[in-house]
């Protein structure tokens, strides 16, 4: 595609559901990172993958959180049991590089939970 | 372990005026540098980014920006802006030699409000 895609853009649910955003990255893209802004703050890291190795999960919140990157490609960040401080914005990046000198960020995927 | 610095949340000035964002980083390892803006309702698009050489690049919509080392800021300007450049702006840092963790660490974000 044209540039980084995130589905849905944006998502209510209820507390205790479980929620998976995706994430299309610019085709050939090799590296994407996944990071979560919330209100009046800057995004903050998640996890990120080069090519279907997920290299670092350190930013993940909590054992709620998981990511998967399975042919290099599409992403997709799931959410058990979502709590109320869940909600935020998520935002994907993808880069040619993995020196990430170059990252394209999709609109993101705001989360309500309710 | 990085951390950037916005100083200014708000910054309001009038159309064809003159504006600096700041930006200071913290690090302990030698860095890329970015500057980011976000229109309502986008992503994130990059205005530009210094990994070496000059100390003063130039970005998108007539930005630029200035590494300086010693004081380790990289403060965003431009000569003139428009009402369109009304948007939030972001600084971020990334590791140079990341092993392959290149995140990126963001700033707070400065809203830059141009007003007529």
């Amino acid at each position: 595609g044209a540039g980084v895609s995130q589905s849905p853009r944006y998502k209510v649910t209820k507390r205790g559901q479980d929620v998976a955003l995706r994430c299309d990255p610019i085709s050939g893209h090799v590296s994407l990172y996944w990071y979560r802004q919330a209100l009046g703050q800057g995004p903050e890291f998640l996890t990120y993958f080069n090519y279907e190795a997920q290299q670092d999960k350190s930013g993940l919140p909590n054992d709620r959180f998981s990511a998967e990157r399975p042919e290099g490609s599409i992403s997709t960040l799931t959410i058990q049991r979502t709590e109320q401080r869940d909600s935020a914005m998520y935002r994907c990046a993808s880069s040619p590089q993995i020196s990430n000198t170059e990252a394209f960020f999709g609109q993101g995927t705001r989360l309500t939970v309710v | 372990a990085q951390s950037v610095t916005q100083l200014d949340s708000q910054v309001p000035v009038f159309e064809e005026a003159p504006v600096e964002l700041r930006c200071n980083y913290s690090s302990s390892v030698s860095v890329y540098l970015f500057w980011y803006v976000q229109y309502p309702n986008q992503g994130l698009q990059l205005l530009l980014k210094y990994l070496s050489g000059s100390t003063l690049v130039k970005g998108i919509n007539g930005f630029e920006a200035e590494f300086n080392k010693s004081q380790t800021s990289f403060h965003l300007r431009k000569p003139s802006v428009h009402i369109s450049d009304t948007a939030e702006y972001f600084c971020a840092v990334s590791s140079v030699s990341g092993g392959s963790n290149y995140k990126l660490t963001f700033g707070k974000g400065t809203l830059l409000t141009v007003n007529p």
